[in-house]
């Protein structure tokens, strides 16, 4: 049974706009968010985090929001670029419960068209 | 620099045959984890070590076995019981587990395919 849920398996934007993507999860156990950027062929990189304590984490153009009640976070990049286009991977751990395993999504294709 | 080493790159298996995929990290990391990656899919934990000869089985564990004799090493082996081994596997490694707040390191995975 997949926990962690990327339900858009691609997407699209113009470079300079917005990107979004959206990853949901079913385990209320999960305390820790995690985004990973992935090129064919590599392995993923980590991206940006984030704890169930706040509800925004942001790194430069990244931003990740987490709405715990809707068991729900998205990956906001701003202004997207063309190098962005990648495969971003969604993940949770329940890390307080002394496990550090990661849940994976099955990630959205993202294309910046310039 | 420091960082997660996997080898070889691509890797073709015969039918029967056992296959070892090497990991090898020089983060000082004691966590080290394999998954594995099939087209369209999240990764899936086959194996998980916390600290030196100890390990977990994951969610896909059966057909696999590892071993952890040394920190930096972590090598998988993908058996003859393992009836669909042609998937991209990938090696992570993260400081000691109970810190949730702390990422996973991946290296740039592993490409078996069966002849």
């Amino acid at each position: 049974d997949q926990q962690v849920k990327q339900n858009s398996p691609s997407l699209s934007v113009q470079e300079g706009r917005i990107s979004i993507l959206n990853c949901d999860y079913t385990n209320s156990m999960f305390d820790y968010f995690l985004w990973y950027k992935k090129y064919p062929a590599e392995g993923p990189t980590f991206l940006i985090s984030i704890s169930s304590i706040k509800d925004k984490n942001e790194d430069g153009r990244f931003t990740v929001f987490l709405n715990k009640s809707a068991k729900h976070l998205s990956l906001h990049i701003v202004p997207s670029q063309p190098g962005d286009s990648a495969v971003y991977f969604c993940a949770a751990s329940a890390g307080q419960t002394g496990a550090n395993n990661l849940f994976f999504g099955t990630g959205t294709r993202l294309t910046v068209i310039p | 620099d420091g960082g997660i080493t996997q080898s070889p790159k691509y890797l073709f298996r015969k039918e029967g045959q056992n296959v070892t995929l090497s990991c090898e990290q020089n983060l000082n990391h004691d966590a080290m984890y394999w998954y594995r990656q099939d087209p369209g899919q999240g990764l899936r934990l086959i194996y998980y070590s916390q600290i030196v000869n100890d390990f977990q089985k994951g969610d896909i564990a059966e057909g696999y076995s590892v071993s952890r004799e040394k920190k930096e090493s972590f090598p998988l082996t993908v058996t003859s019981a393992q009836k669909n081994p042609t998937a991209f596997y990938l090696c992570a490694s993260s400081i000691p587990i109970g810190r949730g707040d702390q990422p996973q390191h991946f290296g740039d995975g592993t490409r078996l395919s069966i002849l």
